[in-house]
């Protein structure tokens, strides 16, 4: 069964360091999503893709994030200058054209220290 | 802004018993997800409710849809210490984007 796959699982940071997190979608879908969750919180929406550009996007996802389809399968969250806030779980999500449900990748566990 | 609320928060029941999750959602939407999630892990797909008077069961689940009260609920019979995990709802906009919003999430706990 597809399914969607991050890596790496878990990435510890520095403060004011830039990570990027990778996801891989769903092979036919067409809408990407990042959400993330911070400890023992809900889950919250971050940024949504299609066509190669941002739909939506929430008042988390400030300057200092990013995303990028670099190649046809891949699918980037970058935060240039990480902050000790910034902790929590990133979990990225595709849907299809004529689908609704999004599935949701295993997340990775982002440290700032 | 569409707000999602779930409860309780928190549920401690006996293994046998029956019990009911409650989400309510503030603005006029027809999908309404639930997710499990335990801890550490991702969110696991339950149930897709697409409409008013949707009902949905899997084993010993059971999902419903109000779309006039805005509500859904997530009945539990007869829990079994397995369902132990958080459970969420999400409201999609069923606009382009099609962004989740969460509720807060119910942490179920069931008790031999």
């Amino acid at each position: 069964e597809p399914e969607v796959t991050q890596t790496p699982s878990h990435q510890v940071t520095q403060m004011g360091q830039e990570v990027i997190l990778r996801c891989v979608p769903i092979s036919n879908h067409l809408y990407f999503y990042w959400y993330r969750q911070i400890l023992g919180q809900k889950v919250e929406f971050l940024v949504s893709f299609y066509n190669n550009e941002i739909s939506e996007k929430s008042e988390i996802f400030d300057d200092q994030f990013s995303v990028e389809r670099p190649d046809g399968s891949n699918f980037t969250l970058k935060i240039r200058s990480t902050k000790l806030e910034d902790s929590a779980m990133y979990f990225c999500a595709s849907t299809g054209q004529a689908a609704y449900e999004q599935y949701f990748g295993p997340g990775t566990r982002l440290t700032v220290t | 802004e569409l707000k999602v609320e779930q409860n309780p928060l928190f549920l401690s029941m006996q293994e046998g018993k029956n019990y009911t999750i409650y989400c309510n959602y503030s603005t006029t939407s027809d999908r309404l997800y639930w997710y499990r999630q335990d801890p550490g892990k991702s969110l696991e797909s339950l149930f897709v409710l697409l409409s008013n008077g949707a009902v949905k069961q899997e084993g010993r689940l059971m999902a419903s849809l109000d779309t006039k009260a805005r509500l859904s609920t997530l009945h539990i019979t007869a829990a079994v210490h397995d369902l132990s995990a958080t459970y969420f709802c999400a409201v999609d906009m069923k606009t382009g984007a099609q962004k989740l919003v969460f509720g807060q999430g119910t942490r179920l706990t069931i008790n031999p």
